[in-house]
């Protein structure tokens, strides 16, 4: 297995332009999860969902925030307008379900500028 | 929101000595409990997990939990170089997971 896919590994852009970070479960695990990642704040838990449901999404910092997840192997995390203090690691990570660990993706650097 | 509180480091062990990190997390209701390595640059990697009270053992690692104390802790026996990264405390509540903010290690040679 691939493990969780995400991309792009670093992404640069400007403040206001619209940021979308990509996912990819490891095929079979029902839960996908999005985290970021800072120094001052360590892993915040942002949102995660169920069979592609949202079931939690009390860590989305704002409105700009939104993630959806279309089918079982693909998820998307947009911020839309990105801001400085968006500059963050975003991790993706997928479980199997009751029980068990996740597994993390490679992360997202993004830098907001 | 569940505490989950963890020294920062650094701590700092000679090669091949008895590395311990430390966990304490402030919900007596949770029931899971792990351990996630994370070298500088690169994502968490699980490497323990522990249900029940007392101690579990794999290779070098072993986690001790005290659900009592709600203490939950890490022993790195013949600690080496490669062991050098930040140790995350993760403690599971139905399928969401709290991290504390990791516990930096440094094996010296």
């Amino acid at each position: 297995d691939a493990g969780v896919i995400q991309s792009p590994r670093h992404e640069v852009t400007e403040m206001g332009q619209e940021v979308t970070l990509r996912c990819k479960p490891i095929s079979g695990h029902d839960y996908l999860f999005w985290y970021r990642q800072t120094m001052m704040r360590g892993l915040e838990l942002l949102i995660y969902f169920n069979n592609n449901v949202p079931i939690d999404d009390s860590g989305m910092p704002e409105d700009r925030f939104s993630a959806k997840m279309p089918n079982a192997s693909f998820s998307t995390l947009k911020i839309q307008p990105s801001e400085p203090r968006d500059s963050a690691v975003y991790f993706c990570a997928s479980s199997p379900g009751q029980g068990g660990g996740y597994t993390f993706g490679s992360g997202t650097r993004l830098t907001v500028v | 929101q569940k505490e989950v509180e963890q020294n920062s480091g650094p701590l700092s062990v000679p090669e091949g000595a008895i590395a311990s990190l430390n966990c304490t997390y402030s919900d007596r209701v949770s029931q899971s409990f792990f351990w996630y390595r994370q070298y500088s640059g690169k994502s968490p990697e699980l490497i323990m997990s522990i249900y029940s009270n007392g101690d579990k053992e794999d290779g070098r690692f072993t986690a001790q939990l005290n659900k009592a104390s709600q203490y939950v802790s890490l022993l790195i026996r013949d600690s080496q170089p490669s062991d050098s990264a930040t140790y995350l405390c993760a403690v599971k509540d139905f399928n969401k997971f709290y991290f504390g903010s990791g516990t930096k290690l440094n094996v010296k040679p």
